[in-house]
């Protein structure tokens, strides 16, 4: 069965420092998401992505996060300078697409633990 | 604003006993409600949705919910539950409200702990 996959699974980083976190959707389809849990709290949105542009980004998503599609079959997530706050579990999703945009299933991959220092 | 609330953190209970997981939503739209289920060290998995129609949904693996507007809920429920069952399990919505895209918007999670 098609799965969304994510490296790596955990990513221990300096404070200030740049991050990617990467994620293969599933191949056909069409909508890309980011989502983070920092622990003990609830998984919550970043950001959505169709057609090659953001299609919604949640208020924590700021100027220090982007995200991109880099070759058709990754979908990546940037934070330029890190801050212990960052510190969370990253989750990728993606959708179809075809069945109105409302009521699409979301797979999600396993997760990044990124552990900010 | 939209919320979700899942009332119970944790939930012990023995093999073969009933459970409910709870949730309670608040939103000012139409919703739609999903129920994930995580595994340790593996990603979210749809257990079950409701979208439209009958408001009670299952799941393959003996799971049912059961929307109900008027109390703004939407429980999940099993008759007996196995060692298997054991994972964290999220409630969650979307709608109109994220401007027709997926938005989800997550409970806190409850984490379901099977005993023998």
């Amino acid at each position: 069965e098609p799965e969304v996959t994510q490296t790596p699974s955990h990513q221990v980083t300096q404070m200030g420092q740049e991050v990617i976190l990467r994620c293969v959707p599933i191949s056909n389809h069409l909508y890309f998401y980011w989502y983070r849990q920092i622990l003990g709290q609830k998984v919550e949105f970043l950001v959505s992505f169709y057609n090659n542009e953001i299609s919604e980004k949640s208020e924590i998503f700021d100027d220090q996060f982007s995200v991109e599609r880099p070759d058709g079959s990754n979908f990546t997530l940037k934070i330029r300078s890190t801050k212990l706050e960052d510190s969370a579990m990253y989750f990728c999703a993606s959708s179809a697409g075809l069945a109105g945009r409302v009521t699409d299933t979301q797979y999600f991959g396993p997760g990044t633990r990124l552990t900010v220092l | 604003a939209q919320s979700v609330t899942q009332l119970d953190s944790q939930v012990p209970v023995f093999e073969e006993a009933p459970v409910e997981l709870r949730c309670n939503y608040s939103s000012s739209v139409s919703v739609y409600l999903f129920w994930y289920v995580q595994y340790p060290n593996q990603g979210l998995q749809l257990l079950l949705k409701y979208l439209s129609g009958s408001t009670l949904v299952e799941s393959i693996n003996g799971f049912e919910a059961e929307f109900n507007k008027s109390q703004t809920s939407f429980h999940l429920r099993k008759p007996s539950v196995h060692i298997s069952d054991t994972a964290e399990y999220f409630c969650a919505v979307s709608g109109m409200f994220s401007g027709g895209y997926n938005k989800l918007i997550f409970g806190a999670g409850t984490r379901l702990a099977v005993h023998p």
